[in-house]
């Protein structure tokens, strides 16, 4: 079964400073999702990737998807104390139709003001 | 467009006890999605449901059981609590399968004493 390994599996950063989770796959990643979820709160929608190669940036948030599509890298650049929270990654379940999503466990970040 | 709504938000159970967790979307989406989230554990799929009066097994369906007699809800049942179904309990929607955003629900928080 697919399997979706992130890393760190937590940061502490001083607002200001940049800095990348990483997510890898054990197999081709069909579309890639990152999601930021707030404690105690739902998912908010990131960005998708599906194609090798792509790069999508929203505000100071940009994600990757390497050209083999088995690693998707989120890089926040200029922390700020709003991007605090935990950083999911998603992708479609490896050769299903039924549209589910298996996650990563997480990334918590904190910034430090 | 409230998008997907989750009742309740917080619940308390005793082990035995059962309650029903409803999920209702207002976009008109076929696909709909029960997970749980654990700490350490990320998200895992419950089960799922491609469209009115269908339902599938998930990663770990034991426990529960779900019912879509209409299309915008999505119920998720525990038919006797046990405290390993103390979680946060989200429900998902999307459009149709592959490639498609999922939106999620504020999450339900639930413990089993």
């Amino acid at each position: 079964s697919q399997e979706l390994e992130q890393s760190p599996q937590s940061l502490i950063v001083q607002e200001g400073k940049n800095l990348t989770i990483n997510c890898t796959s054990s197999k081709t990643l069909y579309g890639l999702y990152w999601y930021k979820q707030k404690y105690g709160e739902g998912l908010i929608f990131l960005m998708m990737l599906q194609k090798g190669g792509e790069e999508k940036s929203h505000e100071k948030i940009t994600a990757k998807l390497d050209e083999k599509k088995q690693q998707s890298s989120l890089h926040i650049t200029a922390s700020q104390p709003s991007h605090a929270g935990i950083y999911l990654c998603g992708a479609g379940s490896y050769g299903g139709s039924q549209g589910n999503l298996i996650f990563g466990k997480g990334t918590k970040l904190s910034v430090k003001p | 467009n409230a998008g997907v709504t989750q009742t309740p938000k917080f619940r308390v159970l005793k082990t035995g006890q059962s309650m029903t967790l409803l999920c209702a979307q207002d976009m008109n989406h076929e696909y709909m999605y029960w997970y749980r989230q654990d700490p350490g554990m990320g998200l895992r799929l419950i089960h799922y449901s491609v469209g009115e009066g269908t339902t599938a097994k998930g990663e770990v369906p034991d426990g529960y059981n779900v019912s879509r007699l209409k299309k915008q809800n999505f119920l998720l049942g525990l038919e006797s609590a046990a405290p390993s179904q103390t979680s946060v309990y989200f429900c998902a929607s999307s459009r149709t399968s592959g490639g498609i955003r999922q939106y999620f629900g504020p999450g339900t928080r639930l413990t089993v004493t």
